[in-house]
Formats: C-alpha cells, structure tokens, sequence
C-alpha cells in the first residue's frame, strides 16, 4: 500500500503563509490523485476544505487554496488567523484505494 | 439537508466482531458512495472502506486484511460497516463520510478491551 508524506508540523505567523505539502511513495503526485484536504480541531470531526486537489467547498474560506507543486499536492494557506491553528490531513486517491497523509500541526504563533 | 448519524459507542472484546451503522437522511445511496474512516486514540486518520451507488461493489484498504465488510440497507437508507477479529488497536472512532467527505457521522467510539 502507498505511504503517503506531510510535515509533522509547521508554525505560521498571524496573517502569515504557509504551504503544507502531501506527497506519494510511488512517485509524482497529479490531478488524477483526486487529492482532499481536511481540517481536524480537537474533539472535533474532521473538516473538508479541498476537494479534486483545488476545489473548496462552500464553507472553505478563501485564503486557503489547493495546488499541485514540485510533484506534490499542496494546501496554502494566506493569511493565517490563529483559528487555524489545527492538524491538517490529505488524502489521496489510488484507483479504488484511498490513503491518508499522517496530518500535519498548523501552529500559529 | 444531509445527515449521516451513527449507532453508538460498542466496547467489545478481542476476538469479536463489532457492527456499526451511518443512518443517511437527504443523501441517495443509490447515487453516491460512503467512505469509512478510522481514528485511533490520539493518532491520524485511517481511510477504511468504501461501498459504491450500486451497493454492488466494496474496496477496504488491504490493512484489514479481509476483516472488514461494507454492507448497506436502501430501504432504511443505512449503510453499515462490520469488523471482525478485533484487536485492541482497532480501538478507535469510527466515522461514515459523504462521497466527497463534505458530510461525517458524529463518529462511533469502538473500544476493545479484554
């Protein structure tokens, strides 16, 4: 089964940037990854933000955005307010198989 | 709207098997897949399953080695997601998830423990 890799955590300054990246044990990551990206606040459900590598949904606010960069998927988030100091998963697509990235803490200080 | 509401929380002993269910309201099975997905105490998520619209095809993450079955009921709009040979690290939160996640059950704790 596929690995799949983030940072274990990254610190962002209020209305900072910062890119969270995913990537694949079997190489490249591309659109037909069909990436999502996740929100998780303690005690809390996890939050779609990212769907199909850069759709958001509705609720997504804008300053975070999906990519693909330097043969990863990426979530950037511009202009970080400390509500969204939380971990952050991807989740890839292998045909049929889904795979989880193992989350990565967004800390904003 | 979409709802996704789960059984509750199942302390079960190692060996065993352990049911739960994702009551959909607003959401055609017959139109869109379910995911399950897992959280252990403290740990990451872990993608579990899933069952398609025809309910005629199920995938589970090679993890389980078979000891996962995804099964639904249209007529209750129910979706149900059965682990056997329980461990103690398949102590976890259990969660349904809409076809693109952008709907989750509450999540059910499943603990085992001799």
């Amino acid at each position: 089964q596929a690995v799949v890799t983030q940072e274990p955590s990254l610190t962002v300054s209020p209305g900072g940037t910062v890119t969270l990246t995913c990537g694949s044990s079997t190489g490249e990551v591309t659109s037909g990854h069909y990436t999502h990206w996740f929100q998780q606040k303690p005690g809390q459900a996890p939050r779609a933000l990212i769907y199909d590598t850069t759709n958001k949904h509705f609720w997504t606010p804008a300053r975070f955005s999906g990519s693909l960069l330097g043969g990863k998927a990426a979530l950037t988030l511009s202009g970080a307010q400390p509500e969204d100091e939380a971990e952050y998963y991807c989740l890839l697509y292998y045909s049929v198989v889904r795979v989880f990235g193992g989350g990565t803490k967004l800390t904003v200080l | 709207q979409v709802q996704l509401v789960q059984s509750g929380a199942e302390v079960k002993k190692p060996g065993a098997s352990v049911k739960v269910s994702c009551k959909t309201s607003g959401y055609t099975l017959t139109s869109n897949y379910i995911h399950w997905v897992r959280q252990a105490p403290g740990q990451g998520l872990e993608w579990v399953g899933i069952i398609n619209p025809s309910g005629d095809s199920t995938t589970n993450s090679q993890k389980f080695q078979g000891r996962v079955t995804v099964t639904r009921d249209t007529s209750t709009n129910t979706v149900y997601m059965e682990l056997s040979s329980l461990r103690s690290e398949d102590t976890a939160v259990y969660y349904c998830g809409s076809d693109h996640f952008d709907y989750w059950g509450q999540g059910t704790l499943v603990a085992v423990s001799s």
